[in-house]
C-alpha cells in the first residue's frame, strides 16, 4: 500500500493564479480531509469528505475547493490564489475510530 | 469553539533528560490523539486514549488521559536525538461523527546531544 499520496511536493505560485493539489489514498477509507499548516499555528481544517459525493466545510475554507467524485480521490482547488494561502498543505484519510494517516505534503508558495 | 491549550511551545532538552507534553481542555473530551511530525515531515499518529484514567507506553512513550478526561500527557523517558520533533494532541470535533479532529498548536521538541 503507498497509503496518500499528495502532488505536487513543492508549488510556487503567482498572485491571482490557480491550482489543484492532488491527493489519492489506497487503503479504501471513507474520510479524507485537508489541512493547512502554517508556522507554529498548529494544524487547521479546510475541507473534509466522509465519503464519495460528499464534501463539507471546515474551519477556514476560503479560498479552496474540493470534489471527492471517487472514494480514492480528494483534490484540493485553490482559485485566484493570494498570500495568506502560503502554507503547508497536508491531506489526511482514516477510517474511525483509527487515527489519521497523512500525505507527505505540499509546500505552496504564493508570490 | 473546541480548543486546548498545548504546553510547553518549546522544550529543550539534554539527550537522556526526560520531556513532558500536556494537553488541557475546559470541556470534556471522548477520546484524544497523539501525534509526531519530524521537522520536514508530516504528522503520523502515535496512540489514542479513550477511557478515563488511561495509561499506555509505547517503549519510552507513556500517554496518559486524566479521571475527567479533560486533559492528557505524553511523557518520553531518557529522550534521544531521534525524538526530535513536534507532539501534537487532536481531539473529536462535536463528538467527531465526521471523524474530524481538532489539532493543539503541538510542543516542539529539540535534544541536545
Amino acid at each position: 500500500n503507498a497509503g496518500v499520496t499528495q502532488t505536487p511536493k513543492f508549488r510556487i505560485l503567482k498572485i491571482g493564479q490557480s491550482m489543484t493539489l492532488q491527493c489519492t489514498q489506497d487503503m479504501n477509507h471513507n474520510y479524507m480531509y485537508w489541512y493547512r499548516q502554517d508556522p507554529g499555528m498548529g494544524l487547521k481544517l479546510i475541507y473534509y469528505s466522509v465519503g464519495a459525493g460528499i464534501t463539507d466545510k471546515g474551519e477556514v475554507p476560503n479560498g479552496y475547493n474540493v470534489s471527492r467524485s471517487t472514494t480514492e480521490d480528494f483534490p484540493l482547488r485553490l482559485e485566484l490564489a493570494a498570500p495568506s494561502q502560503t502554507s503547508v498543505y497536508f491531506c489526511a484519510s482514516r477510517v474511525l475510530p483509527e487515527g489519521y494517516t497523512f500525505g507527505s505534503g505540499t509546500r505552496l508558495t504564493v508570490v | 469553539g473546541q480548543q486546548v491549550m498545548q504546553i510547553p511551545q518549546y522544550q529543550h532538552v539534554q539527550e537522556g533528560e526526560d520531556f513532558t507534553t500536556y494537553c488541557n481542555s475546559s470541556t470534556t473530551l471522548s477520546n484524544i490523539q497523539w501525534y509526531k511530525q519530524r521537522p520536514g515531515g508530516h504528522p503520523v499518529f502515535l496512540i489514542q486514549l479513550v477511557k478515563s484514567g488511561e495509561v499506555k507506553k509505547q517503549k519510552r512513550l507513556t500517554f496518559q488521559f486524566g479521571e475527567a478526561k479533560k486533559n492528557s500527557s505524553l511523557h518520553i523517558t531518557a529522550t534521544q536525538t531521534t525524538d526530535v520533533g513536534t507532539y501534537f494532541c487532536a481531539f473529536p470535533n462535536y463528538g467527531g461523527s465526521q471523524g474530524n479532529l481538532i489539532f493543539g498548536k503541538g510542543t516542539k521538541l529539540s535534544v541536545k546531544p
